[in-house]
């Protein structure tokens, strides 16, 4: 079975500070991998997208950054947080066209 | 509905009503997907209609798509508490893929007993 892990589950931190969220598929090879943001009550924002290892497409500008290392391994990163930044950040997965399966999420609070 | 600028919406209804929740899209979609989400979770999706599809059904679940008017809409029957949750649409923006999936503002529903 497939499994979509996140990581850390909540992260409190300052301003200015550095930033990384990391997410893992088991079970699916060379799956579509996404991250999708999400402000507290609001809808989801995608922002970044990845169709093979080592490539990665942005859909908004956001200071922040996405890598893809490994095919079953998705990172988020940024060198400098904003209070902006916090929200729920959600990693998903798709094999082509169809729906996409997200994790349980990573919660955000910029300070 | 939801889409464009509009905050969440709100819908209150008792255990047993029926429910519809709409979307209109701005663009040619191929498919829309209806998703919903628990607190402080993952979004999950519940049906999924493509735009050679009219309607769609899935247990208490139903979801239309109008190409012509850019519309779908999803409607619960009799529903329960564990309805509850917020439902959000979403499109591809008619790219055929997922790679630029575009959500809607979402519809938070509240069913009480």
């Amino acid at each position: 079975a497939q499994t979509i892990h996140q990581w850390p589950v909540a992260e409190i931190k300052a301003v200015g500070s550095p930033l990384s969220l990391g997410c893992t598929i088991k079970g699916k090879s060379s799956p579509n991998l996404y991250w999708y943001w999400q402000a507290t009550g609001g809808t989801l924002q995608q922002l970044f997208y990845s169709i093979t290892v080592g490539q990665v497409e942005s859909v908004v500008q956001l200071n922040l950054s996405a890598s893809r290392p490994k095919d079953d391994q998705f990172i988020l990163s940024t060198e400098k947080l904003l209070l902006s930044h916090s929200g729920f950040y959600l990693c998903a997965w798709s094999l082509g066209t169809g729906q996409l399966y997200f994790g349980e999420g990573s919660k955000l609070t910029v300070l | 509905s939801q889409w464009g600028e509009e905050n969440l919406q709100a819908l209150s209804i008792q255990e047993g009503e029926d429910v519809t929740m709409n979307c209109s899209y701005k663009t040619y979609t191929t498919v829309v997907h209806w998703y919903r989400q628990d607190s402080g979770r993952g979004p999950a999706l519940i049906i999924l209609i493509r735009s050679n599809e009219r309607e769609k059904r899935s247990g208490r679940l139903r979801a239309t798509l109008d190409t012509s008017s850019q519309s779908s809409s999803l409607s619960i029957t009799a529903a329960q508490c564990e309805d509850t949750a917020v439902y959000f649409c979403a499109t591809d923006w008619g790219g055929g893929s997922n790679y630029k999936l575009t959500f809607g503002k979402g519809t938070l529903l509240t069913v009480t007993p």
